[in-house]
């Protein structure tokens, strides 16, 4: 059974940068089409931050591209996204998810999220 | 074109039918993706490849396209049905996902 587990440090404060890693089980991590995080601040919808495709190749959300960087770890079978100059507006779910059944585009498994706050 | 357009609530009697629909230029080029986010819980995926269902997903679930819109249509919802949709495509270049904004479903 394919799993996925964010991590992440829960609270970040304002211009520090975040990093969340997203830990995969039952399957390896090279294998997959891409994974990619989404996260959704409270009370509002999904945002798509990027996706790090089987090849390397990254792709981002334009609106977060100058903070973001996404990078795979096959070693630790782990992904992880960095977001530099947090402000508040960054306070969100973050979500892993990969695309690892055919299932064309779509993003079939996702980690249960994490809660990051951005405050002082 | 970047967005996705979907309207915020609907609400269906127990048993009915509802559509849901999701509107966007990309859609014409791309397939939509359909995810449910019951509260509280991550996201799961319940229609890919326009009208595909993923192993588990009951038949009630299906999927459509037609120029620049794509649907979601529960066919005699459950209550378990209530929750928040969000359609999912890619945008002109392929390369950048796109979500729209959420269906909020209500089971009357």
């Amino acid at each position: 059974q394919v799993q996925l587990q964010e991590s992440g440090p829960g609270l970040v404060k304002p211009s520090e940068t975040l990093s969340l890693t997203c830990a995969v089980s039952g399957y390896s991590i090279s294998s997959a089409y891409y994974w990619g995080w989404i996260r959704q601040p409270p009370g509002k919808g999904l945002e798509w931050i990027g996706s790090v495709y089987h090849s390397g190749t990254t792709y981002y959300n334009p609106s977060l591209k100058s903070r973001v960087t996404m990078s795979v770890d096959t070693s630790k079978n782990q992904f992880s996204v960095k977001l530099s100059s947090v402000t508040a507006a960054d306070t969100a779910v973050y979500y892993c998810a990969g695309n690892i059944s055919p299932t064309g585009t779509s993003f079939d498994h996702w980690g249960q999220g994490t809660l990051l706050t951005v405050s002082s | 074109s970047s967005e996705l357009t979907q309207d915020s609530a609907v609400s269906v009697a127990l048993g009915q039918t509802v559509r849901i629909t999701c509107h966007g230029d990309s859609l014409r080029s791309y397939s939509a993706s359909w995810y449910q986010q019951k509260a509280g819980q991550a996201p799961a995926l319940v229609i890919y490849g326009i009208k595909n269902r993923p192993s588990g997903i009951p038949d009630r679930f299906s999927g459509s396209s037609s120029g620049n819109t794509a649907s979601l249509t529960i066919t005699g919802a459950q209550a378990e049905d209530e929750g928040d949709y969000y359609c999912n495509s890619r945008d002109s270049s392929g390369n950048l996902v796109l979500f729209g904004g959420g269906t909020k479903v209500t089971v009357l």
